[in-house]
């Protein structure tokens, strides 16, 4: 067990509709990723967010967006769903803190949320 | 841009057999960390190993052995002596640096298509 709880665990909707994902961080956590991981694409990064600010973005689409809110939790919204974005989202965390030379702040992925549209 | 290419898509292979996975990456960072993660059927990914781009030394842990060789840009993977519960897609991962406010920061992982390894009893 990581540490990094997501939920739903699953979630069914159809095409048109808009969901929420919902990820809590390592107690301790500043930084929050979310990737998606489908069969197209691969694994691939979508956004990072740093102690409530937006820090990275990836290829994130422009129906989807994400915050992370003063309890360091974060939420991934997917509008206005396509089949294409049937998937499984990570979350990870980090303590995030600002790093150079050879320091690191090793990533914890959360078991992720399955997301089929129909 | 940062690359990653596992070039095996699967690899199936019967217990007790050794196998080693592939990763070969692009990057144009001095500075980067490499990562191999397991993504058991349930669906998790689980963290095997970082190594970061000034540490060329090889490193057992176990049945697990990684190579990195910079010259190559290769950081292979082997497992001696396969087990079943070795079954598994294998993700090769690279983190380059970037800068945000008050410092360089790491964490945007590319990641491999994967390989999957599919172990025999």
């Amino acid at each position: 067990d990581s540490g990094v709880t997501q939920t739903p665990k699953h979630l069914i909707t159809a095409t048109g509709q808009r969901v929420t994902l919902r990820c809590s961080p390592r107690s301790g956590d500043l930084s929050v990723y979310w990737y998606q991981q489908s069969l197209d694409q691969g694994l691939q990064f979508l956004i990072q967010y740093y102690n409530g600010e937006e820090r990275a973005k990836g290829n994130i689409l422009e129906r989807f967006s994400a915050q992370q809110f003063p309890d360091l939790h974060s939420e991934l919204n997917l509008s206005s769903l396509e089949l294409g974005d049937s998937a499984l989202y990570f979350c990870a965390s980090s303590l995030g803190l600002p790093t150079s030379g050879g320091s690191y702040n090793e990533q914890f992925f959360g078991p992720g949320t399955r997301l089929t549209v129909l | 841009a940062q690359k990653v290419t596992q070039a095996q898509t699967e690899i199936s292979v019967v217990e007790k057999e050794d196998v080693t996975l592939d990763c070969v990456y692009e990057t144009r960072d001095t500075t980067y960390y490499l990562f191999w993660y397991k993504q058991p059927p349930s669906g998790e990914l689980v963290f095997l190993i970082r190594r970061n781009s000034f540490d060329e030394q090889n490193e057992i842990s176990g049945r697990y052995s990684w190579n990195f060789q910079k010259s190559t840009s290769s950081f292979n993977f082997t497992i001696t002596a396969s087990q079943v519960v070795d079954s598994a897609v294998y993700f090769c991962a690279l983190s380059e640096a970037w800068t945000i406010a008050g410092g360089t920061s790491y964490g945007k992982l590319t990641f491999g298509q994967g390989t999957i390894l599919t172990v025999h009893p």
